[in-house]
């Protein structure tokens, strides 16, 4: 079946530090893959995604290139700030699929 | 605004008691989704919908129950055969055929 595994967190960075969270997938056939964000208390947001191979999805400073050879889809950002502390989650689905396959989520918590 | 409002923000269920969490979105869009999600792990899916008076199980429909009387609101009912709700519900949208999906802010529910 089809799935996503992501990097254990917490994950704690000093403000500007670089991020980077590991995402992997295993799916049969070509999906779709994206990142979302949840602020404490929140619901999810959009924060960038990916159609096909060798695209990158970008999105206030957050970057992520999707990979075939390597079935990944990482999560970078160059300086990550304190407003970053937030769970991420990396997702994929398929076109015209009912359902998305989320991986379990990475807290990261950026300290000033 | 478009949007997703998912309400009450806080629930509390008695014991043997059915609650019914609420879901509306202007944003025109076909498809609605429910998902639980438990603490400090990924998100589960409960049940869709890609029409009106038309809707799935996802992989953990046990327990809850939905309608689709309108194409803006999906309400989802958490009933006494579910013996560990709390969680926090989270309500999603997307265009029918277009991977994208968007959240509600989420409903926490708690037992009494």
């Amino acid at each position: 079946g089809n799935s996503v595994t992501q990097m254990e967190g917490p994950v704690t960075l000093s403000e500007e530090a670089f991020l980077t969270i590991n995402c992997t997938y295993t799916a049969t056939g070509y999906p779709s893959l994206f990142w979302y964000v949840q602020y404490p208390g929140e619901g999810l947001q959009l924060l960038l995604k990916a159609t096909k191979a060798d695209d990158k999805g970008s999105n206030k400073g957050f970057e992520a290139t999707y990979r075939k050879e390597t079935t990944s889809f990482h999560l970078e950002k160059g300086s990550v700030q304190v407003s970053d502390s937030a769970v991420y989650f990396c997702a994929l689905t398929f076109p015209y699929g009912q359902n998305f396959v989320f991986g379990p989520g990475t807290r990261l918590s950026v300290l000033p | 605004d478009g949007g997703i409002t998912q309400s009450p923000k806080y629930l509390f269920r008695k014991e043997g008691q059915n609650v019914t969490l609420s879901c509306e979105q202007n944003l025109n869009h076909d498809a609605m989704y429910w998902y639980r999600q438990d603490p400090g792990q990924g998100l589960r899916l409960i049940y869709y919908s890609q029409i009106v008076n038309d809707f799935q199980k996802g992989d953990i429909a046990e327990g809850y129950s939905v309608s689709r009387e309108k194409k803006e609101s999906f309400p989802l009912t958490v009933t006494s055969a579910q013996k560990n709700p709390t969680a926090f519900y989270l309500c999603a949208s997307s265009v029918k055929g277009r991977e994208t999906q968007y959240f509600g802010p989420g409903t926490r529910l708690l037992v009494l």
